[in-house]
């Protein structure tokens, strides 16, 4: 595997589910990021961890956890989550947590809650 | 706080003809600019960056921009499209001073017809 990988790429849950998101990056990097891509509206930063400590929540429901065990891996748990929440989050990383570094995207997983 | 606007949600563009996709960005400091394209069932690739030097960027796939501090644009120009350009193509700022924070545009979508 290269780059950054996500799984599932696809989920339905409903919303008593408790599910969880995967996101691997084969780069070497140190940051790791959710986003929160909706349509029509721009990409919403969610988190981002700085090796392995949680460095930015941006005012994120309770309902998503974020998870970061090493600088490689990072984890979304879901649970009890609204239709609205019905979306592409891209999992990211770079180099180090500033701003000139580049992002390296995953392909995403298209959640859909019920 | 940096707001970042593409004025074109889509833009038509029939094969082998220039394009021209607007980035205009709301700051009175230094920034640093990207370009991203996210083809299908994709995450974001990085296509361009500026940082600093040269205010006219050249990136991956034939593509280009230019960076206007006076009129606060980082447009993106392609001299001439193939179908395969087809994408959502976003614009995004991060401040150099030391913040992470991409903050993105709502992305214009190119459609090249053949």
């Amino acid at each position: 595997e290269t780059g950054v990988t996500q799984t599932p790429r696809h989920l339905v849950m409903g919303m008593t589910n408790k599910k969880s998101l995967k996101c691997e990056q084969h780069l070497g990097h140190n940051a790791m990021y959710w986003y929160k891509q909706s349509a029509k509206k721009p990409l919403e930063l969610m988190f981002v961890y700085n090796f392995k400590e949680q460095t930015e929540n941006n005012s994120v429901p309770s309902r998503f956890s974020p998870e970061c065990p090493n600088s490689s891996h990072l984890f979304l748990h879901l649970h009890t989550l609204q239709p609205e929440d019905s979306a592409l989050y891209l999992c990211a990383s770079s180099q180090a947590r500033t701003s000139g570094y580049e992002q390296y995207f995953g392909p995403g997983t298209r959640l859909t809650v019920t | 706080a940096q707001s970042v606007t593409q004025l074109d949600s889509q833009v038509p563009v029939f094969e082998e003809a220039p394009v021209e996709l607007r980035c205009n960005y709301s700051s009175s400091v230094s920034v640093y600019l990207f370009w991203y394209v996210q083809y299908p069932n994709q995450g974001l690739q990085l296509l361009l960056k500026y940082l600093s030097g040269s205010t006219l960027v050249k990136g991956i796939n034939g593509f280009e921009a230019e960076f206007n501090k006076s009129q606060t644009s980082f447009h993106l120009r392609k001299p001439s499209v193939h179908i395969s350009d087809t994408a959502e193509y976003f614009c995004a700022v991060s401040d150099p001073s030391g913040t992470y924070k991409y903050i993105f545009g709502t992305g214009t979508r190119l459609k090249v017809l053949a």
